[in-house]
C-alpha cells in the first residue's frame, strides 16, 4: 500500500458543512494527489501537491482546496460540501523518475446529504 | 488536454480464456501507460506499466501492448482465474506528473 493511510475512511456530513480529508504517507514523497471516483467517470484529479506549501490544481478543483504544511501530510477540504460532492476520495504519492508511477491509499467515502 | 478511451466498460470471459482490454489516448506526446486492478473496497492497485520506447511487457500472466501510430494500448490477461475479477483502468501521461484515467472495465470471470 506504499504506506499512505487515509481517513476517515467513511464519513456522512450534511450539505453546507466544511470537511477535511486526510492522507498521510510514511515514505517521504514530493508528489501527493487527490482523486474523486465516481461512476462512469473514472478516477479525475482534484488538485496535487510537489512539496511542502506547493500545490496547483486538477481538472475539478472548484469547490476543493488542499494544504500541505509537511511532507508526510496532504489535506482535502470542501469549504461547504454539496451533494455533488458524494463520492469516494483517493490520495496518491507519485514515484519514479518522473513522478508519474502512482500509488493509491485506501479511499475514503464520504456522502454528503 | 489528454483524453484517454477505454473499452469495453465489462467483460465477462470464461475461467481460463483471455481478457483483452483496449485504450486509446488523444495526445501523441504521452509516454507513459500504466494499469491499475482495484478490487472492491479498495484503491487502484498499479499491476503493470509501459513507456513509449518499449512496444510489449509481460509479468507471468500479464501483458500490456502499445501502438504509437494508432494511439492505443491494451491489456491482456491469460489462462484467467477468479481472482483477476476487478474493475481495471488504464491511464496515460504526457511526460509529467499527472496521469488521465480511462472510465474502467469491469471484468467478471466466470467459473
Amino acid at each position: 500500500d506504499a504506506g499512505i493511510t487515509q481517513s476517515p475512511r467513511h464519513k456522512v456530513t450534511e450539505t453546507g458543512t466544511p470537511v477535511t480529508l486526510r492522507c498521510h504517507q510514511t515514505e517521504n514523497h514530493r508528489y501527493m494527489y487527490w482523486y474523486r471516483q465516481d461512476p462512469g467517470h473514472g478516477l479525475r484529479l482534484i488538485h496535487y501537491s510537489y512539496g511542502v506549501k506547493d500545490t496547483d490544481k486538477g481538472e475539478v478543483s472548484d469547490g476543493y482546496s488542499v494544504s500541505r504544511s509537511k511532507t508526510e501530510d496532504f489535506l482535502l477540504t470542501l469549504e461547504s460540501a454539496t451533494s455533488s460532492q458524494t463520492s469516494v476520495y483517493f490520495c496518491a504519492i507519485g514515484s519514479g523518475l518522473q513522478h508519474n508511477e502512482q500509488f493509491f491509499g485506501p479511499g475514503t467515502r464520504l456522502t454528503v446529504l | 488536454g489528454e483524453n484517454v478511451e477505454q473499452h469495453p466498460s465489462t467483460l465477462s470471459v470464461q475461467e481460463g480464456d483471455s481478457a483483452v482490454i483496449k485504450c486509446t489516448y488523444s495526445d501523441s506526446a504521452s509516454n507513459y501507460f500504466p494499469w491499475y486492478k482495484q478490487e472492491l473496497g479498495k484503491g487502484p492497485q498499479l499491476i503493470i506499466d509501459i513507456r513509449s520506447n518499449v512496444g510489449e511487457k509481460k509479468d507471468q500472466r500479464i501483458a500490456v501492448t502499445l501502438n504509437k501510430t494508432a494511439k492505443h494500448f491494451s491489456l491482456h490477461i491469460t489462462e484467467t482465474q477468479p481472482e483477476d475479477s476487478a474493475v481495471y483502468f488504464c491511464a496515460a501521461s504526457f511526460g509529467n506528473e499527472k496521469l488521465t484515467f480511462g472510465t474502467g472495465t469491469r471484468l467478471t470471470i466466470i467459473p
